[in-house]
């Protein structure tokens, strides 16, 4: 079993629309998870990260946590063409990456 | 600060030939990595450092080789290129706080081709 698998996507919403990005992990042991996102031809960044324990706000973002089944998510909030991207989620240990999910926000 | 840069931007190979890719970076960190980007397969670790003059293997080595003779300084190596090794290379630099959260900064890629 893969340490972290995502959804490939491609997701397409309109603007103003709520996104919800989601993974899987398989190591309860991971004491954090991080979103990274990577514009079209450019490196990945992180975006967010969030403990095991609890979930985070930032701005328009939120990352939260499921431990009892293992999932973590990243929502997305009035949505804007800016926030085109891949979004890749991360755990910890040399960081392992899921393959990423293509999202595309239209106007 | 340029942070995380590479050299080359792109690059396109015959089967056989070597090539070297250079990362530099100029934040005084200790780790860093070497992955390539394929569709569908996401970011797969090839080698990282620890340090100064350590290597170690990731998930995919072969066919890769590393050297880190310098702190800001990670060089990927492809003795024989092959197509298969055709994708996108990131390296990544990070500062390893184990009290904290471990961020890595990307660099803007190499596109490697090889024909």
């Amino acid at each position: 079993q893969k340490e972290v698998e995502q959804d490939p996507g491609p997701l397409s919403v309109p603007e103003g629309a709520i996104v919800s990005l989601n993974c899987t992990y398989s190591n309860s042991a991971f004491q954090y998870f991080m979103w990274y996102r990577q514009y079209s031809r450019k490196g990945p960044e992180l975006l967010m990260y969030t403990y095991s324990s609890g979930n985070k706000e930032d701005g328009r973002f939120t990352a939260q946590v499921d431990k009892s089944s293992k999932y973590i998510s990243l929502f997305i909030r009035d949505s804007q063409p800016s926030d085109s991207a891949t979004y890749l989620c991360a755990v910890p240990d040399k960081l392992i990456f899921g393959t990423g999910t293509r999202l595309q926000v239209f106007p | 600060n340029a942070g995380v840069t590479q050299t080359p931007k792109f690059r396109v190979l015959k089967t056989g030939q070597s090539m070297t890719l250079l990362c530099a970076q100029d934040m005084n960190h200790e780790y860093m990595y070497w992955y390539r980007q394929d569709p569908g397969m996401g970011l797969r670790l090839i080698h990282y450092s620890v340090g100064e003059g350590t290597t170690a293997k990731g998930e995919v080595p072969d066919g890769y080789n590393v050297s880190r003779l310098k702190k800001q300084n990670f060089l990927l190596g492809l003795e024989s290129a092959a197509p298969s090794q055709t994708s996108v290379y990131f390296c990544a630099s990070s500062y390893q706080d184990r009290g904290g959260i471990d961020e890595q900064f990307f660099g803007p890629g190499t596109r490697l081709t090889v024909l």
